[in-house]
């Protein structure tokens, strides 16, 4: 099946920092979607993004298909961001059901 | 509009024990999912449906069992519980399959001991 591998693991911010946290996938998909895990364990959609750029607020995403990889940039970073970032993708070739293979996830932590 | 239901939250259970994890949802979705989040890892999915009557494997099915008799209720079965099944296991649904429009439950935090 597809993988999805994410970079970096782990990741120690200051409160006001920017980053930038990669997704590659090693295969075509239909869909992706990078998903915020807060610290109580809620599951928080940030961006549908199977190509293409979009920004909503201080985050933004590309996502570059042809060469499988997507990029989640945090600027301005609050400690409110500090969980866990998950790329997820749907593969392609059929129908998927929205079937969803995760990443291992980025942790974020922020500090004050 | 509640969303995507999970219960218990919390349980331990004992190895050998039966169980069965609660999922509702009041969207009238068609896609149901459950997948299983182990510490320090990303989700893998376990089973989904594609409406009622209809269920299918996913990635990591060993041990478990789903039905789907109405739209609303998509209940996860373990059958004779084993430490490798403590996780954190989170129902979700949409209404059409595309990311875009999946709604995850809180999550049903699970220890096998």
């Amino acid at each position: 099946g597809i993988q999805v591998e994410q970079s970096p693991p782990d990741l120690i911010l200051q409160e006001g920092a920017n980053s930038t946290l990669r997704c590659n996938f090693s295969d075509s998909v239909n869909n992706l979607q990078w998903f915020h895990q807060n610290p109580w364990g809620q599951l928080i959609n940030l961006f549908y993004i199977p190509s293409g750029t979009k920004q909503n607020g201080r985050l933004s995403a590309t996502t570059v298909a042809t060469e499988r990889y997507s990029l989640l940039y945090i600027s301005s970073s609050q400690t409110t961001d500090s969980g866990v970032y998950f790329c997820a993708v749907d593969g392609a070739g059929g129908t998927s059901y929205g079937k969803l293979t995760f990443g291992q996830g980025t942790i974020l932590t922020v500090h004050p | 509009n509640a969303g995507v239901t999970q219960t218990p939250k919390f349980r331990i259970l004992k190895i050998g024990q039966s169980m069965t994890l609660q999922c509702a949802q009041d969207m009238n979705h068609n896609y149901m999912y459950w997948y299983r989040q182990d510490p320090g890892m990303g989700l893998k999915l376990i089973y989904y449906s594609v409406g009622a009557g209809i269920t299918d494997k996913g990635e990591v099915p060993n041990g478990y069992n789903v039905s789907r008799s109405t739209t609303e209720d998509f209940p996860l079965r373990l059958e004779l519980a084993a430490p490798s099944q403590t996780s954190v296991y989170f129902c979700a649904s949409s209404p059409t399959g595309l990311l875009n429009t999946i709604y995850f439950g809180e999550g049903s935090w699970l220890t096998v001991v």
